[in-house]
């Protein structure tokens, strides 16, 4: 166990429809960043969040958005979501990047778009 | 922009025995992190090991080591003494020393373990 947690584990969602995917981090992290991981493929980076602040975006859509809260929670929201947005999200946490930094990876959220 | 490829996408090893997978990687920076994470069917992406491109020594954690040649950006993952619950997906990875650096995945290896 790695101390990041998320919620929920599972979800199905209706074309159209927004979701919202929460991340724990592990105590002591400021930094999360956000990974959608299709079926057979490796992670790819949505955004990262550093004190509250965007800290960096791969190349998704805006209606991928999200927050980070004072106690370094986080959130993933996706509006108008589509069949293709159909994925594993995975948050990961570490304290702030750099050398000698490690990222801790959550169980993610198995998201289904039907 | 960086990439990381891996070549093989399924490999088989009788336990007990030694496998090695492959990954490449491009990229124009000169200090960077390279990693090897698992990810067995819980979906957790577990840290296996991890090289430091400045240093010349390969990375070795127990029966899990790297073969990291710079000049031609290999970074193959040795496991030796194969065990059952080495068996999952097995994702090459890079990241850059920026502030706002990202870890670029490659899509990975399945590995089977034989009995």
């Amino acid at each position: 166990e790695t101390g990041v947690t998320q919620s929920p584990t599972h979800l199905i969602k209706t074309r159209g429809q927004q979701v919202t995917l929460r991340c724990s981090s592990q105590s002591g992290h400021n930094t999360v960043s956000w990974y959608q991981q299709a079926l057979g493929q490796g992670p790819q980076f949505i955004f990262q969040y550093y004190r509250e602040e965007e800290n960096g975006r791969g190349n998704f859509p805006p209606r991928f958005s999200g927050l980070q809260f004072p106690n370094y929670s986080s959130e993933l929201n996706v509006n108008a979501l589509e069949l293709d947005d159909s994925a594993l999200y995975l948050c990961a946490s570490s304290l702030e990047w750099g050398r000698d930094t490690e990222a801790f990876f959550g169980q993610g959220t198995r998201l289904t778009v039907v | 922009a960086q990439t990381v490829t891996q070549s093989q996408p399924e490999m088989s090893v009788q336990e007990a025995e030694t496998v090695t997978l492959s990954c490449t990687y491009d990229t124009s920076e000169s200090d960077y992190y390279l990693f090897w994470y698992k990810q067995p069917p819980s979906r957790q992406m577990i840290l296996v090991i991890r090289q430091e491109a400045y240093k010349q020594q390969n990375a070795t954690e127990n029966r899990f080591s790297v073969n990291f040649q710079k000049a031609a950006k290999s970074f193959s993952l040795k496991i030796s003494d194969s065990q059952l619950g080495d068996a999952a997906m097995y994702f090459c990875a890079y990241r850059s020393m920026n502030r706002d650096d990202k870890i670029i995945f490659g899509k990975g290896t399945r590995l089977h373990i034989l009995p």
